[in-house]
């Protein structure tokens, strides 16, 4: 899989963009972009994944790079509730039958009032 | 609809106890896994199932057992309790989708100290 690499911490303003960039300069051709998120003492949430076009959903936007080496992750308008650390993992999405995540350190994301 | 489900949700145990964390799932999930969390770490994997009867070993198997005897529930066993077993527990589950199969879901953790 490929290795990512994200920033330790980042901080953002309630009722701001938050945008969190996630490097992986190695990833595969059939390798996907997913990114979760894991509020203090709870089990990571998955939040949106991709393989090469931009991808949205109710909770997030996910915005890949054309060579695929970086992506951002946008809340449009975080809130307190989406203090948490992110993980952005990148994995082969199709052969085999091992589907495990391996998650790095992540991202600690707060949200200010 | 519960999602998944962890059984006991705290514990405490001596070294050389036993015992035994159950996870459920009601998604009629294929795959199921187990994680462990230690503090300031991410997750690594445990054991997977990848359906009824099957299990497999991920990156730290050692001094952990499983079983899945039933398709929704996937359980693991501590037979031997060490120190360094001290944890915070997560189960999850996943669809059988190639693509769909890193969505998984988690539940709320079981968080074990080993005395």
């Amino acid at each position: 899989d490929a290795k990512t690499t994200q920033p330790p911490s980042m901080d953002c303003a309630e009722g701001r963009a938050a945008n969190l960039p996630c490097n992986h300069s190695t990833i595969s051709g059939n390798e996907y972009v997913y990114w979760y998120r894991q509020i203090h003492s709870q089990g990571p949430q998955y939040i949106i994944h991709g393989l090469k076009n931009n991808e949205t959903n109710e909770m997030a936007s996910l915005i890949i790079t054309e060579d695929r080496k970086s992506s951002t992750l946008i809340l449009p308008h975080a809130t307190l509730r989406d203090t948490a650390v992110y993980y952005c993992i990148v994995r082969v999405g199709s052969g085999g039958s091992n589907y495990k995540l391996t998650f790095g350190k992540g991202t600690l994301l707060t949200v200010n009032p | 609809n519960a999602g998944v489900t962890q059984t006991p949700k705290f514990r405490v145990l001596k070294t050389g106890q036993s015992m035994t964390l159950l996870c459920a799932q009601d998604m009629n999930h294929e795959y199921m896994y187990w994680y462990r969390q230690d503090p300031g770490m991410g997750l690594r994997l445990i054991h997977y199932s990848v359906g009824e009867g099957t299990t497999a070993k991920g990156e730290v198997p050692d001094g952990y057992n499983v079983s899945r005897l039933k398709k929704q529930n996937f359980l693991l066993g501590l037979e031997s309790a060490a120190p360094s077993q001290t944890s915070v527990y997560f189960c999850a589950s996943s669809y059988l989708a190639r693509d769909r199969g890193y969505e998984q879901y988690f539940g709320p953790g079981t968080r074990l100290t080993v005395t």
